[in-house]
């Protein structure tokens, strides 16, 4: 069965400092790999994803992760955090192609202090 | 552009009432599903649907049930409500065309007393 890792449940940074936001996964094959983020009472929203291709991907807010096979990470990284970063960010994971079923990390919560 | 649209935004329910939450998409989307999210558990699949007519059960889906007679409404059904049921729902959709993009509504938050 597939299952999504998100190791610290909080992360704190500085306004400008590199965001990392670590995601691991399990799967008996490679799978579709997504962050999600979710600002205060709002759904969540697609930062980026990883189907095929190439490994590093760019998403939006100035996002980007790495698909590392060997290691089965997929973490988040944005070099220069900004106040509105501010929420809650998932890492998901689906079948290849079935993205009726995705099964969601824990979150963590970001907090961008100034 | 209306997107996912789920109603209500705020329930409270006493235990043992039942209630449907509605949840709607206007893109044609094929695979709409629903997830419950509780503090530290991330969110959890209840039910899905691959399409029109086709349900099946996600993670934890006693309590609840779906039907889909339309590609686009989707309603989640709760049978009999416990406060265990208590959480913030959201509705999700999805193409089979390639995006590999869910689509979220803005959640419908549950509290059963």
């Amino acid at each position: 069965a597939q299952s999504v890792t998100q190791l610290g449940s909080h992360v704190s940074v500085s306004e400008g400092a590199l965001v990392l936001l670590r995601c691991n996964y399990s799967s008996s094959v490679p799978p579709y790999l997504f962050w999600y983020v979710q600002y205060p009472n709002q759904g969540l929203q697609l930062l980026l994803k990883y189907t095929t291709g190439a490994t590093l991907v760019k998403g939006i807010n100035g996002f980007e992760a790495e698909f590392k096979k060997s290691e089965t990470s997929f973490h988040l990284t944005k070099p220069s955090a900004h106040m509105s970063d501010a929420a809650e960010y998932f890492c998901a994971v689906s079948d290849r192609g079935n993205t009726d079923k995705l099964i969601f990390g824990t979150g963590t919560r970001l907090q961008v202090f100034p | 552009n209306a997107g996912v649209t789920q109603t209500p935004k705020f329930q409270v329910l006493k235990t043992g009432q039942s209630m449907t939450l509605q949840c709607a998409q206007d893109m044609n989307h094929e695979y709409m599903s629903w997830y419950r999210q509780d503090p530290g558990m991330g969110l959890r699949l209840i039910h899905y649907s691959v399409g029109a007519g086709i349900t099946d059960q996600g993670e934890v889906p006693n309590g609840y049930n779906v039907s889909r007679s339309t590609t686009e409404d989707f309603p989640l059904r709760l049978l009999s409500a416990a406060p265990s049921q208590t959480s913030v729902y959201f509705c999700a959709s999805s193409s089979t065309g390639g995006s590999y993009e869910a689509f979220f509504g803005q959640g419908t938050r549950l509290t059963v007393v």
